[in-house]
């Protein structure tokens, strides 16, 4: 069976700081990938959605970026957080219309 | 931008009553409509993915409709329990989309 893993699930940080959040699946190949966040107020909003490794596409200008080393692996990387970057940040993969969605983390910048 | 409307946005209900909510979405390419349950600091557990103009669905006390022509889908929960207290998200997929646009969801609150 498939698995999501989200690490870390909380996590806090000074505006300012580099960020790193990394998600990895097992159990399925090639595997579509997305980050989501929900910021405080508001609903799920599509970060980033990749279909391969290396293949990044970005859904809304921000201060984060994404990359895929590895066929099952996803990170969420930022060079300087902001205090709007404060949110709870879901990792997802999916098959045909499905979507499964990993545990979270939850992102406080101060 | 696609717009995924919930309404409404939080519902208080009593133990033992049915209750419903609502999802519009965008009635031209429309690929799919996810709904799912979503508790404080869990992942989204998935409820049903609906396709089909007129599709009903069911799972235990919860079921949903789909009306793909005027863009709107239906949730329902008969005999609310304590447990059902959650929110509710709808999600849409376009034809040639590569992600779900969600709506802010419904959070319902069911009081004993």
């Amino acid at each position: 069976s498939q698995t999501i893993h989200q690490w870390p699930a909380t996590l806090v940080q000074p505006v300012g700081s580099p960020l790193s959040l990394e998600c990895t699946v097992e159990g399925t190949s090639n595997p579509n990938l997305y980050w989501y966040r929900q910021a405080a107020g508001r609903g799920l909003q599509l970060l980033f959605y990749s279909v391969g490794i290396g293949q990044i596409s970005s859904e809304v200008p921000q201060n984060l970026s994404a990359s895929r080393p590895q066929d099952r692996q996803f990170i969420l990387s930022s060079k300087k957080l902001l205090l709007s970057d404060s949110g709870f940040y879901l990792c997802a993969w999916s098959l045909l219309n499905e979507q499964f969605f990993g545990p979270g983390t939850r992102l406080t910048v101060l | 931008i696609l717009n995924v409307e919930q309404s409404p946005q939080s519902l208080h209900v009593q133990e033992g009553d049915s209750t419903n909510f609502t999802c519009s979405f965008p009635s031209s390419n429309f690929y799919a409509l996810h709904w799912y349950r979503w508790e404080t600091a869990k992942s989204p557990e998935a409820l049903f993915v609906m396709t089909l103009n007129g599709d009903e669905k069911k799972k235990g006390r919860i079921s949903a409709t789909l009306n793909t022509k005027e863009g709107y889908s239906y949730l329902y929960i008969k005999g609310s329990q304590p447990e059902d207290s959650a929110t509710y998200l709808c999600a849409f997929l376009g034809g040639g989309a590569d992600g779900l646009t969600f709506g802010k969801g419904t959070h319902l609150i069911i009081q004993p």
